[in-house]
């Protein structure tokens, strides 16, 4: 069974471009949420997806957002790109949520530098 | 609301010695709780998880211990080797919010 699968992998980009980042949940989950990581914050939650809705976000700006497709892969956009978003962005699958003591499936992420 | 803490930033063990690392969290409701291990260039791997009604789950070479009573939950690596370097993660799910609350992690170093 192929597990979460990000791409790209790494991406340079430089302040005030933007970008897309893209996941694929391990096959049969519906549960898809995305991570930042960064050595002084650790991993922060960005937001969940379940059956193409977000069921929550976390407190980032309105620049980071996302979405879900009906075969469960998912993309996060990060708009008007500032050097503090440089951080490795995790995408993570589960059947149906965190919520319902499930545990999460992660993915490698994806390095982001912004220059 | 829910935090998780890990009470050593570092920690540097002999290659074949036990190691234990520990985690304490906030909320007495929490009911699950998950160890992760990410080693470089990598994402969180699970490595085992335990339920509010359980104190002891082992799995292979490792064993996660809850003492509800103190709030405080740890993880015992056994004989430990050079591929068990990693930074560890403890988290748990808050309730209502889809996501997990992660610790800061500890890092593991193995000396030879």
């Amino acid at each position: 069974k192929a597990g979460v699968t990000q791409t790209p992998r790494y991406l340079i980009k430089t302040r005030g471009q933007q970008v897309t980042l893209s996941c694929s949940p391990i096959s049969g989950h519906r549960s898809v949420s995305w991570y930042q990581q960064t050595p002084g914050q650790g991993l922060q939650f960005l937001f969940e997806y379940f059956s193409e809705t977000q069921r929550n976000k976390g407190n980032f700006p309105g620049r980071f957002s996302g979405r879900q497709f009906s075969n469960s892969r998912s993309e996060m956009n990060v708009s008007t790109l500032e050097l503090g978003d440089s951080a490795l962005y995790l995408c993570a699958s589960s059947l149906v949520g965190a919520d319902r003591g499930e545990k999460l499936f992660f993915g490698s992420g994806t390095q982001l530098s912004v220059l | 609301g829910e935090s998780v803490g890990l009470h050593l930033p570092t920690l540097s063990v002999q290659e074949g010695d036990n190691s234990i690392i520990n985690c304490a969290y906030s909320n007495s409701a929490s009911d699950y709780f998950i160890w992760y291990k990410q080693e470089s260039g990598k994402g969180p791997q699970f490595i085992i998880d335990i339920r509010s009604n359980m104190d002891k789950r082992q799995g292979q070479r490792v064993t996660v211990l809850l003492n509800k009573t103190v709030k405080h939950l740890s993880l015992q690596i056994a004989a430990t080797q050079p591929g068990d370097s990693a930074v560890y993660f403890c988290a748990t799910p808050k309730e209502g919010a889809q996501k997990l609350v992660f610790g800061q992690g500890t890092r593991l170093t193995i000396n030879p």
